[in-house]
């Protein structure tokens, strides 16, 4: 356990609805990044922030996803209209950021199945 | 961040040392060597990392060669439990770098 902390660790859901994944960091943690891992790839980076700021977006991050951190604690990603690529696993990273201590820690995961 | 090099997949003995290597040549000096592993349907793992002097820790050692062009990940005893996608990534510890993942090695631990 990293304590990275992941809800929910699975989730199936109908093509078309909306689903959100709550990811709460370790404590201090002050950046806080986003993952998509697909079956047979290397995880994908997705999004990260600092604090509460959003500071990169990938390209994979379409309109269709959103990520807040409002308070630059826990964070969410929310998938809205799901379609059956979305299938991934969504993993959820903290780090914080020193000048020596600069360890990316990640939780388990949430598993998404868009049926 | 340089792009790394590893094979796709190899074997170990349990109880034996696993040696996993990893080239990255194209590394810069303010880059570090980190170590990452996923074992099935769970979250990558940190390992270990270093900048150029060889790492140990209570899971395996990093030995980063002299022109740090490549190196390796020794885990002394492999047990079956390290049966995982083992990750070398090469990374600017400055603000804002995230990790970029390859492909990975597959070791399998065989009894």
């Amino acid at each position: 356990d990293t304590g990275v902390s992941q809800n929910p660790r699975h989730k199936i859901t109908k093509r078309g609805q909306n689903v959100t994944f709550r990811c709460d960091p370790i404590s201090e943690h002050n950046r806080l990044y986003w993952y998509r891992q697909t079956l047979g790839q290397g995880p994908e980076f997705l999004t990260y922030f600092q604090n509460e700021a959003q500071l990169e977006k990938s390209r994979l991050l379409s309109d269709r996803f959103s990520a807040e951190r409002p308070k630059g604690s826990f964070s969410t990603l929310e998938i809205q209209r799901t379609e059956q690529g979305d299938s991934a696993m969504y993993l959820c990273a903290s780090r914080h950021q020193t000048a020596t201590g600069n360890t990316i820690y990640f939780g388990e995961g949430s598993w998404l199945t868009v049926v | 961040d340089a792009k790394t090099t590893q094979p796709t997949s190899m074997d170990c003995a349990e109880g034996r040392a696993a040696n996993l290597p990893c080239n990255h040549s194209t590394i810069s000096g303010n880059e570090y060597v980190y170590w990452y592993r996923q074992i099935h349907s769970q979250g990558p793992q940190y390992i270990i990392h270093g900048l150029k002097n060889n790492e140990t820790n209570e899971m395996a050692s990093l030995i980063i060669t002299e022109d740090r062009k490549s190196s390796t990940l020794i885990l002394p005893h492999a047990t079956l439990r390290d049966t995982a996608v083992y990750y070398c990534i090469v990374k600017n510890n400055n603000a804002g770098n995230m990790l970029t993942f390859g492909g990975g090695t597959r070791l399998m631990v065989k009894p």
